[in-house]
């Protein structure tokens, strides 16, 4: 089946740093999604995006559609400790929405 | 905090329990899905009911056996289950179908003794 590949799979860093992660895929897609996923909870929608090129803020937080619709990142800057948690990416086309495999971030004080 | 209800957040089964899993949506969607979420691997599409009629389902084994009563609540029902089904059970809704965002609630995490 289709897949998307995330990475980095993890990452340990440092309170205060960047982290960036992002997706790759083969196919194109109309919609590129970020969710965030905390322990014992459901994914979160930190921000969606719907147009090549398209380069969007949340707080700390950017993201941009990659201009051959084919992939998408997320940059987190300054990070602090609630940060922590698993980072999914999603592509959308159509009636279909592929996830990845996630970026699982640990952030140390 | 969610718009997304399900219950229970826990459950602990044999192979030969029949149970259910709800899934409860506050947000007036029309559209409402089931996830599997496995350890390391990605989210998988479960079913998607649309205005309370099913339009996908992803070949899920008849063990699990989905029912939308109406367009807010969704459940799905776990009869025979295998070790393997052990893993979280995540609904999630949108306005329409396939249209974004999904919102998703907590999930079910199941055990499968």
């Amino acid at each position: 089946g289709q897949q998307l590949n995330q990475s980095p799979q993890s990452m340990f860093i440092q309170e205060g740093e960047d982290v960036s992660m992002n997706c790759t895929s083969s196919s194109i897609f109309n919609t590129w999604l970020w969710y965030k996923q905390d322990p014992g909870e459901g994914p979160v929608l930190l921000i969606a995006l719907y147009k090549a090129g398209e380069l969007t803020s949340n707080g700390r937080l950017t993201a941009q559609f990659g201009i051959t619709r084919k992939d998408s990142f997320l940059n987190i800057s300054a990070s602090i400790p609630s940060d922590v948690g698993i980072y999914f990416c999603a592509g959308h086309r159509t009636d279909k929405l592929i996830f990845g495999t996630g970026t699982r971030l640990q952030v140390f004080p | 905090e969610t718009g997304v209800t399900q219950t229970p957040r826990h459950l602990v089964m044999g192979m030969t329990n029949k149970k259910s899993l709800k899934c409860e949506q506050h947000l007036g969607h029309n559209a409402m899905y089931w996830y599997k979420q496995s350890a390391k691997k990605p989210l998988e599409l479960m079913f998607v009911y649309s205005l309370e009629e099913r339009v996908e389902n992803n070949s899920v084994p008849s063990r699990f056996s989905p029912e939308c009563p109406n367009s807010s609540h969704l459940f799905l029902h776990l009869h025979t289950l295998q070790p393997e089904d052990s893993a979280l059970y995540l609904c999630a809704s949108s306005q329409v179908w396939w249209d974004q965002p999904q919102h998703f609630g907590d999930g079910t995490r199941l055990s499968i003794l």
